[in-house]
């Protein structure tokens, strides 16, 4: 399969704490994106790192991405509660326009 | 205004009926999909539209057939429905972007389920 696989699969933490998620993908890419998904909604999409970019910030969100490795990190600071949520990473591998998700990972931010 | 809109939102049905899920994207994207995330929340592409024009077709079942009217709307109409077909299948749609597979925009998702 080439589902993006990322940890933790969850995660606990308590409020003003840094969050990170890890992400990891098995072909060349030529972006990869993350996006949040609250209870029972659809997916927000967050943020958009090219194959060519190794870092990316926005607001709170910093993303890195190291193609050598095929993985990608998350890092959200000074969490909050309303950051509860699970977090997806997606790759676009040529493919035309098709993103493949990730399995999640299930964060928690502890008031 | 919602941007990519499903209907119904809720959906409990029979085995062995047929039911159709529509959507909407007011967004001018030309590419719309349909992703089934099931209950361990695994999100898996079926379909891909560009244009009314079939791009993409995984490994769905043929009771699963998609139908692009135009190209701000994509449906999907399942025969014969199965206990396996319980999930949540979201429509999204992009616009086109350097190297394909560009930012997706989401529906709210349709919840069905087969009893």
């Amino acid at each position: 399969s080439q589902q993006g696989e990322e940890d933790p699969q969850a995660l606990s933490i308590q409020e003003g704490e840094n969050a990170t998620m890890n992400c990891s993908y098995k072909t060349s890419i030529n972006n990869l994106q993350w996006y949040r998904q609250n209870s029972g909604r659809g997916l927000v999409h967050l943020i958009l790192i090219r194959s060519n970019e190794r870092e990316k910030h926005s607001g709170r969100l910093r993303v890195t991405l190291d193609t050598s490795k095929k993985s990608s990190s998350l890092l959200i600071t000074a969490s909050r509660a309303a950051d509860t949520a699970s977090y997806f990473c997606a790759h676009n591998s040529g493919g035309y326009q098709k993103v493949t998700f990730g399995t999640g990972t299930k964060l928690q931010v502890i008031p | 205004d919602t941007a990519v809109s499903q209907t119904p939102k809720y959906l409990v049905t029979q085995m062995g009926n047929d039911k159709s899920i529509k959507c909407e994207q007011n967004l001018g994207h030309d590419t719309m999909y349909w992703y089934k995330q099931d209950s361990k929340k695994f999100l898996k592409i079926m379909f891909s539209y560009n244009n009314k024009e079939l791009i993409i077709n995984e490994t769905v079942p043929n009771r699963f057939s998609p139908k692009s009217p135009d190209k701000a709307h994509l449906n999907l109409h399942i025969n014969s429905l199965e206990l396996g077909d319980s999930a949540v299948y979201f429509c999204a749609s992009s616009a086109p972007g350097f190297g394909g597979g560009e930012t997706q925009y989401f529906g709210p998702g349709t919840r069905l389920l087969v009893l």
